[in-house]
């Protein structure tokens, strides 16, 4: 029990489906984060939200939209993907000291993923 | 913009062996260092971290970290390794972005595979 909760584990989806997937923290965390991993490539971060306010965004395509609705829940949103974001996509929270100045001590705390296949 | 470079991508040791990955990061400014790992199956996770202070940090299952400022390393080091250790380790950074926050940047990972 990783505390960071992602649904679907495994997702299939053709290139004009709609789907979502979903993170929940059970952590008291207030940050959430969105990460791309690909084999043979860096983690990338996608997005970030702090206090259910998004405060980065690292040049992600259109097709991909989240949302947070609370500090508990963050959603990513997929529409026309392509063959190429097929990819395990993490989920991660931590506590964010950002108001204090103490953000960069921050300790990610990931979900187990969810592994998106596009055909 | 910072990034992190892991240099060894698989290693493959037997058990006993001694471990050393490299880290290496771009960024002059303070930052904050990490290892995390995966184990198969399983989820990414704390390994160790340095914010200050003695620059040989300890972490869990007798792995450490030695930070070196004049180098911009953060190698991870096991003295014997165990087959329990096969995982994939990244190393991340921790620091300020073009957007004004302290983001985590991650390496690439190495993967390690111990045999019995």
């Amino acid at each position: 029990e990783t505390g960071v909760t992602q649904t679907p584990r495994h997702l299939v989806m053709g290139m004009t489906n709609k789907k979502s997937l979903k993170c929940e923290q059970h952590l008291g965390h207030n940050a959430m984060y969105w990460y791309k991993q690909s084999a043979k490539k860096p983690l990338e971060l996608m997005f970030v939200y702090s206090l259910e306010e998004r405060v980065e965004n690292n040049s992600v395509p259109s097709r991909f939209s989240p949302e947070c609705p609370n500090s508990s829940h963050l959603f990513l949103h997929l529409h026309t993907l392509q063959p190429e974001d097929s990819a395990l996509y993490l989920c991660a929270s931590s506590q964010d000291w950002r108001n204090t100045g103490e953000e960069r001590y921050r300790e990610l705390f990931f979900g187990e993923g969810s592994r998106l296949t596009v055909l | 913009a910072q990034s992190v470079s892991q240099h060894n991508h698989h290693v493959i040791l037997s058990e006993a062996a001694s471990l050393e990955l490299g880290c290496n990061y771009s960024y002059g400014g303070t930052v904050n260092l990490f290892w995390y790992v995966q184990y198969p199956g399983q989820h990414l996770q704390l390994l160790l971290k340095y914010f200050s202070g003695d620059p040989l940090v300890k972490g869990i299952k007798g792995f450490e970290a030695e930070f070196i400022k004049s180098k911009f390393s953060f190698n991870l080091r096991k003295p014997s390794v165990q087959w329990s250790d096969t995982a994939e380790y990244f190393c991340a950074v921790n620091a300020l972005s073009s957007g004004g926050s302290y983001i985590p940047t991650f390496g690439r990972g190495t993967s390690l595979i111990v045999h019995p």
